[in-house]
């Protein structure tokens, strides 16, 4: 299975500002996702985003807000702009192996005050 | 539509107990299955799946059976640790290239000695 990790580990931001979320893993990957895990909920797909190409994003949730960068078929970047204490969350990249199975990296804890 | 039912939790166990977290699906098509667990502070990890009817998927003495005809793949575990405590999450994949993962809400499983 691949491994991913994922920068900052945790971080506290002030509202109105952004933060950029890294997600790296040891091997190239086709498919990339991001999800969001709200406290004490479970997983929401917020996008799906591969190389060479614009993310796709779920209902509810929109580029402005969340724009996804791509570079390369190991990396990619999720940034949360213009946050308010909604936004405070768990978020997560996963990566999907030739046999459809998800990997996960260990998350992001956003806390936005 | 696509979508998970987990059993609601939290439950709590004593050590060497016998678990089952139930599972039901829909789903359209030919899904695969799966089982992720979550310690505290940690992201997912996958703990087992399943890709076809009938298939057993096992883990660190978990089990879990794809039920075709009952729609569904209860978690079970014949004798449970303190380690076990975490959260649980059942997920099904519908195989297709857009490797979208639909998870249960969660199930919060903790262990006294």
């Amino acid at each position: 299975s691949a491994v991913i990790s994922q920068k900052p580990s945790r971080d506290i931001c002030q509202r109105g500002t952004s933060l950029t979320i890294q997600c790296q893993v040891d091997s190239q990957v086709t498919m990339m996702f991001w999800y969001r895990q709200q406290p004490g909920q479970s997983l929401t797909l917020i996008a799906t985003a591969n190389q060479g190409s614009e993310a796709t994003y779920e209902s509810g949730f929109v580029i402005d807000k969340f724009p996804i960068s791509r570079p390369n078929l190991t990396f990619s970047t999720l940034t949360v702009s213009n946050m308010s204490p909604e936004d405070s969350s768990i978020y997560l990249c996963s990566v999907e192996d030739l046999g459809n199975t998800q990997y996960f990296g260990p998350g992001t804890r956003l806390t936005v005050l | 539509g696509n979508s998970v039912t987990q059993m609601e939790g939290p439950v709590t166990l004593s050590e060497e107990a016998f678990l089952t977290i139930n599972c039901t699906y829909t789903a359209t098509g030919y899904p695969s299955l799966f089982w992720y667990v979550q310690y505290p502070g940690e992201g997912l990890q996958l703990l087992l799946k399943a890709t076809k009817a009938d298939d057993k998927g096992s883990n660190k003495g978990f089990e879990a059976t794809y039920r075709k005809e009952t729609t569904s793949f209860h978690l079970e575990k014949g004798s449970v640790q303190v380690s076990d405590s975490a959260v649980y999450f059942c997920a099904l994949n519908r195989g297709s290239t857009l490797g979208r993962l639909y998870f249960g809400r969660g199930t919060q499983l903790t262990v006294w000695p």
